[in-house]
C-alpha cells in the first residue's frame, strides 16, 4: 500500500534562497492538499488541487509561494526568497475527491521540514 | 467557516489511567469531525471520524469519541492509556456540504508516564 510520499524530508537553507518540495499522493486520489504546521500549532490549510486545477488558496500563501500539479498526479510547492518565518513543517495530503466517496478525511505524508537560517 | 478549540495544550497522565482530550468546534453548517494523532517525526494518522449516525464512534488503539451537537463538542477518550499513546492529538472539523477544507485545532500533547 503506497501512501503519500514527500521529498525532501528535511531542508535547511539560507534566507533568500528558493526551495521546492514534492508530494506524490495516493495514486487514485484526485484531491491534493498542502498544509503548513509550525511549532505548537495545528496544521494550517495552504491550498488544494482537484486533479490539476488549483481551486483554493489561503491568504497564508503569499506571492512567494507557488504550488503546481501539472498532470494531476504529483505536486510541487516552491517558496521563493525564503524568510526565517517560513520555517515550518510542510504537509501534503490527498483524498479521493468528489463522487468517489470523499468524506473529508485526509491521508497525510510525513511532511517536509524547512529550516531557514 | 469552521473553527476548533482544544482547551488543553498538554495532558499528563499515568499509564493505565483513563484520559479525556477535549475538543469544541464552531460551524454554521453541519459537520464532519475527526481526531488525528501525530507521533514524533511522523505524519498525521486518523484515529477516528464522525460523519453521521451514532454519536459514539470508536477508532483505532482503543480510542473513542462522542459527538455532542448541543454542546458542539467531540471529546476523545480512552479508558486505559499506554506509554505508546504519548503523542500529539489534533481535533479537526469540516463542513459536510460541498468542498469544505479540514480545519485543525492547535493540538493536545498527551504525556503518559509509568
Amino acid at each position: 500500500d503506497t501512501g503519500v510520499s514527500q521529498n525532501p524530508r528535511h531542508k535547511i537553507t539560507k534566507r533568500g534562497q528558493n526551495v521546492t518540495f514534492r508530494c506524490d499522493p495516493i495514486s487514485e486520489h484526485n484531491r491534493l492538499y498542502w498544509y503548513r504546521q509550525t511549532l505548537g500549532q495545528g496544521p494550517e490549510f495552504l491550498t488544494y488541487f482537484q486533479n490539476e486545477a488549483q481551486l483554493e488558496k489561503s491568504r497564508l500563501l503569499s506571492d512567494r509561494f507557488s504550488a503546481e500539479r501539472p498532470k494531476g498526479s504529483f505536486s510541487t510547492l516552491e517558496i521563493q526568497r525564503t524568510e526565517q518565518g517560513d520555517s515550518a513543517m510542510y504537509l501534503c495530503a490527498s483524498s479521493p475527491g468528489s463522487g468517489r466517496g470523499d468524506t473529508g478525511e485526509l491521508f497525510f505524508g510525513e511532511g517536509s521540514r524547512l529550516t531557514v537560517l | 467557516a469552521q473553527s476548533v478549540t482544544q482547551l488543553d495544550s498538554q495532558v499528563p497522565v499515568f499509564e493505565e489511567a483513563p484520559v479525556e482530550l477535549r475538543c469544541n468546534y464552531s460551524s454554521s453548517v453541519s459537520v464532519y469531525l475527526f481526531w488525528y494523532v501525530q507521533y514524533p517525526n511522523q505524519g498525521l494518522q486518523l484515529l477516528l471520524k464522525y460523519l453521521s449516525g451514532s454519536t459514539l464512534v470508536k477508532g483505532i488503539n482503543g480510542f473513542e469519541a462522542e459527538f455532542n451537537k448541543s454542546q458542539t463538542s467531540f471529546h476523545l477518550r480512552k479508558p486505559s492509556v499506554h506509554i505508546s499513546d504519548t503523542a500529539e492529538y489534533f481535533c479537526a472539523v469540516s463542513g459536510n456540504t460541498g468542498f469544505q477544507k479540514l480545519v485543525f485545532g492547535t493540538g493536545t500533547r498527551l504525556l503518559v508516564s509509568p
